[in-house]
């Protein structure tokens, strides 16, 4: 069981936005402003696609946003395109992960 | 450009042991803590451990403490995972990968498969 709770799915067509969410408590992402989001695709490395909340690193598209409220962070992904289709994974300081979230594009 | 590529997976039996190297490129990598994770098999993404850049603390997953081992290399810009009385659940991708801090992982290697199985 994974210590931070992600949907196990979502979907949305081209074009379209898509939030998903990322529930933890008060001792990880409720206390520290330290939340990324990884990007997986089959049979490759994660990467890097959100960090310190909301912090996009140089190369991701500003399709990808990201913020948190209390216990709860959420990634949302806009414009949808057909290369979004990927495993997404967030994460809170001290090191713990959600159980990924299968995004498909319709 | 920021490489990892790590080395050392294979097949091994229960109770067996195996040691992942992982090579860096692209960046001091004394400057930097650096960390193993791991991924079972259709399963999500899990900490095993980590190393400070000098090499002079260390943390570990607490269900592995005395099997794993994590240590490193600054002369030869490597790190290291020694893994002893492997079990089936140990098995998964290994990935190490770079930490920029708060355990937020910038840079990973490809992964390197490790298999436990009689």
């Amino acid at each position: 069981q994974s210590a931070l709770t992600q949907p196990p799915s979502a979907s949305g067509s081209p074009g379209q936005s898509v939030a998903i969410s990322c529930t933890g408590s008060s001792s990880d992402i409720g206390r520290y402003n330290f939340v990324s989001w990884y990007q997986q695709h089959p049979g490759k490395a994660p990467k890097l696609i959100i960090y310190d909340v909301s912090k996009r690193p140089s190369g991701v598209p500003d399709r990808f946003s990201a913020f948190k409220s209390g216990n709860t962070a959420s990634l949302t992904v806009s414009g949808l395109q057909a290369e979004d289709e990927a495993d997404y994974y967030c994460s809170s300081f001290p090191g713990v992960f959600g159980g990924g979230t299968k995004l498909t594009v319709l | 450009d920021v490489q990892l590529v790590e080395s050392g997976g294979g097949l091994v039996q229960p109770g067996g042991s195996l040691r992942l190297s992982c090579t860096a490129s692209g960046f001091t990598f004394s400057g930097y803590w650096m960390n193993w994770l791991r991924q079972a098999p259709g399963k999500g993404l899990e900490w095993v451990a980590n190393i400070r850049g000098d090499g002079r603390e260390e943390n570990i997953l607490d269900s592995i403490k005395g099997r794993f081992a994590i240590s490193r290399d600054n002369t030869k810009n490597s790190l290291y995972l020694q893994m002893n009385s492997l079990r089936a659940e140990d098995t998964a991708v290994y990935y190490c990968a770079r930490n920029i801090g708060h355990e937020t992982f910038d840079y990973w290697g490809q992964g390197a498969l490790v298999t436990v199985s009689s």
